[in-house]
């Protein structure tokens, strides 16, 4: 079990730049899920994608936000025109199956907007 | 909006005592809940989950679920200063596919 993979750590952007994250799910893993945090707060739903179908996503997910999950593997979460309020922690999750499956998080990807 | 409650803390207790910790939730058809608990600066990692009335005991932590109340607690026996930490309280939305958060509680273990 190699867990959830996520990619880049840390990215630090300029106002207006666009950034792209990479998340590898846990491989046996049908369900893969997107969070925000920032500090001091639970983690936020963002969207969530079962196989390559993306069948939920949050009120908070902008039209700056673009998640795809090609060939229902690895996804992407793109940002683009990034502002400051877009500064947190990107937390990729996956999980087997509905219902009772526990969703097992990635170490995240920590986003400063300068 | 369905939410998921929790007491920020900090709850302070020492070594070796009982921390418990309680969680609400509003949406009434959440069907299971789940506890992690998150260091500073990393991700959240499972304790435990629990889906049906009543207690379940995975070694120093019991999760207790009352769904007629919408309340979930997480005990933590015999505290270790390693329990340091935030614990997130999650209830899954009715349709059965996201974890709704609560925004945590802090626990802090004296030695």
């Amino acid at each position: 079990d190699t867990g959830v993979s996520q990619d880049p750590r840390h990215k630090i952007t300029k106002r207006g730049q666009n950034v792209t994250f990479r998340c590898d799910p846990i491989s046996e893993h049908n369900r893969l899920y997107w969070y925000r945090q920032t500090l001091g707060q639970g983690p936020e739903f963002l969207t969530y994608f079962q196989n390559e179908a993306q069948l939920e996503k949050s009120r908070l997910l902008s039209d700056r936000f673009s998640a795809e999950r090609p060939k229902g593997s690895f996804s992407t979460l793109e940002i683009q025109r990034t502002e400051q309020g877009d500064s947190a922690m990107y937390l990729c999750a996956s999980s087997q199956g509905e219902g009772y499956s526990p969703l097992h998080f990635g170490n995240g990807t920590r986003l400063t907007v300068t | 909006q369905k939410e998921v409650e929790q007491n920020s803390g900090p709850l302070s207790v020492p070594e070796g005592a009982i921390a418990s910790l309680n969680c609400t939730y509003s949406d009434r058809g959440s069907q299971s809940f789940f506890w992690y608990r998150q260091y500073s600066g990393k991700s959240p990692e499972l304790i435990m989950f629990i889906y049906s009335n009543g207690d379940k005991e995975d070694g120093r932590f019991t999760a207790q679920l009352n769904k007629a109340s919408q309340y979930v607690s997480l005990l933590i026996r015999d505290s270790q200063p390693s329990d340091s930490a935030t614990y997130l309280c999650a209830a899954r939305n009715q349709a059965g596919t996201a974890l709704i958060f609560g925004k945590g509680t802090t626990l802090s273990v004296s030695s």
